[in-house]
């Protein structure tokens, strides 16, 4: 079945440090990649996407490229912000069949000033 | 504010009772997902329902059941409730549709504690 991998945490960076958590996945076919961020007490926002391969997300600095060969999709930001701390979840959707989302554990974040 | 209601936002109960969640989903969406955010299983899809009619079963027990209503909105109904049962439940929803591949909004989630 279908399966992400996600670096676990918790990671703690200083501010304007750089960013990466690493995510990796097993999957049938070709499917759709997501990042989600879960700010403390709140529900799970889309951070960005990639729907097939070479496919670059991107949004509030925060960047992801889809590598079908590596079967990767890693997070990095250039510099975080103390207002970056949240629990990041990496997820794939199939692009057949169903259309649940498969999350890894999640990666708590926190940035320090 | 993903437009994606869930109530309550938090609920206490005993073990062996029985609860019920409610999702209203954003409006013009058809698709509603429930999820179970768990420390020991982490986010798990348990249901999906397109326009009334369900879709999707993921890793949900025989003791819980969903439905959704011609007006939408969905409930996640969970019975004999265990203290493994504790977990954060969210709703999501998107537009659905044949072929669709569409977003999925996310509510803010109720946190069911079970005594």
């Amino acid at each position: 079945g279908n399966s992400v991998t996600q670096m676990e945490g918790p990671v703690t960076l200083s501010e304007e440090a750089f960013l990466t958590i690493n995510c990796t996945y097993t999957a049938t076919g070709y499917p759709s990649l997501f990042w989600y961020v879960q700010y403390p007490g709140e529900g799970l926002q889309l951070l960005l996407k990639a729907t097939k391969a070479d496919d670059k997300g991107s949004n509030k600095g925060f960047e992801a490229t889809y590598r079908k060969e590596t079967t990767s999709f890693h997070l990095e930001k250039g510099s975080v912000q103390v207002s970056d701390s949240a629990v990041y979840f990496c997820a794939l959707r199939p692009n057949f069949g169903n259309e649940k989302l498969t999350f890894g554990t999640g990666t708590r974040l926190t940035i320090i000033p | 504010d993903s437009g994606v209601t869930q109530t309550p936002k938090h609920l206490i109960t005993a073990t062996g009772q029985r609860v019920t969640l409610r999702c209203s989903p954003r409006s013009g969406d058809l698709s509603v997902y429930w999820y179970q955010q768990s420390l020991d299983q982490g986010l798990q899809f348990l249901i999906q329902y397109y326009n009334g009619e369900e879709r999707a079963k993921g890793n949900i027990l025989e003791r819980f059941s969903a439905q959704q209503f011609p007006d939408l909105h969905s409930e996640l109904n969970l019975s004999s409730l265990e203290l493994g049962d504790s977990a954060l439940y969210f709703c999501a929803s998107s537009v659905g549709g044949a072929g669709g591949r569409n977003e999925q909004f996310f509510g803010p989630g109720t946190r069911l504690t079970v005594l």
